[in-house]
């Protein structure tokens, strides 16, 4: 079973700030944290992912609790095209990538115009 | 690149029928994987593979077989479908944590 707890959907107007959030209490101290999104009818894409320091990139930031035990995903101007199921996935992230991950149910973000 | 693709894009089955998914990727990526989505549902690892050669059983490999002889392909068999293999079916290759996913398989079985 999946490791994390999200809400089942969220809505929020175009062109503000979108903030998911995740609980992972029972982390473990190799575990990382990754987002993923899947678009109506899609495979999943890749969003980010951290262990402890807060992450961004061209897509997302990533905000970890210093304690660890939950996070929130942020995008930071949301468009329409955002709109989608959004994954938190808790895993130990070996180089070599080897592990499948494990899907809950995610959070249906709907960006309303 | 292509990335991941996947053949076909959906296909009825009648019960008992067997079938091939296709996967390629042209990434050079070690690492594949078998996934399925139920309606409402996250995806459920069947059956992955570390390198040409190699393969393993995820969370449910019952009715489903692989085989890895190349990099690039990575097909996914039902011998005798049945109509609970009903689902979307989606491929992924990955060299380190990052897994990149193909478009899917929707496959019906009545």
């Amino acid at each position: 079973d999946a490791k994390t707890t999200q809400p089942t959907s969220m809505d929020c107007a175009e062109g503000r700030a979108a903030n998911l959030p995740c609980n992972h209490s029972t982390i473990s101290g190799n575990e990382y944290v990754y987002w993923y999104r899947q678009i109506h009818s899609q495979g999943p894409q890749y969003i980010i992912h951290g262990l402890k320091n807060n992450e961004t990139n061209e897509m997302a930031s990533l905000i970890i609790t210093e304690d660890r035990k939950s996070s929130t995903l942020i995008l930071p101007h949301a468009t329409l095209r955002d709109t989608a199921v959004y994954y938190c996935i808790v895993r130990v992230a070996p180089g070599g990538g080897a592990d499948g991950l494990t899907f809950g149910k995610g959070t249906h973000l709907i960006i309303q115009p | 690149n292509a990335g991941v693709t996947q053949t076909p894009k959906f296909r009825i089955l009648k019960i008992g029928q067997s079938m091939t998914l296709q996967c390629t990727q042209d990434m050079n990526h070690n690492y594949m994987y078998w996934y399925r989505q139920d309606p409402g549902m996250g995806l459920k690892l069947i059956y992955y593979s570390v390198g040409a050669g190699i393969t393993d059983k995820g969370e449910v490999p019952n009715g489903y077989n692989v085989s890895r002889s190349t990099t690039e392909d990575f097909p996914l068999r039902l011998e005798l479908a049945a109509p609970s293999q009903t689902s979307v079916y989606f491929c992924a290759s990955s060299y380190s944590e990052t897994q990149y996913f193909g478009p899917g398989t929707r496959l019906l079985v009545l």
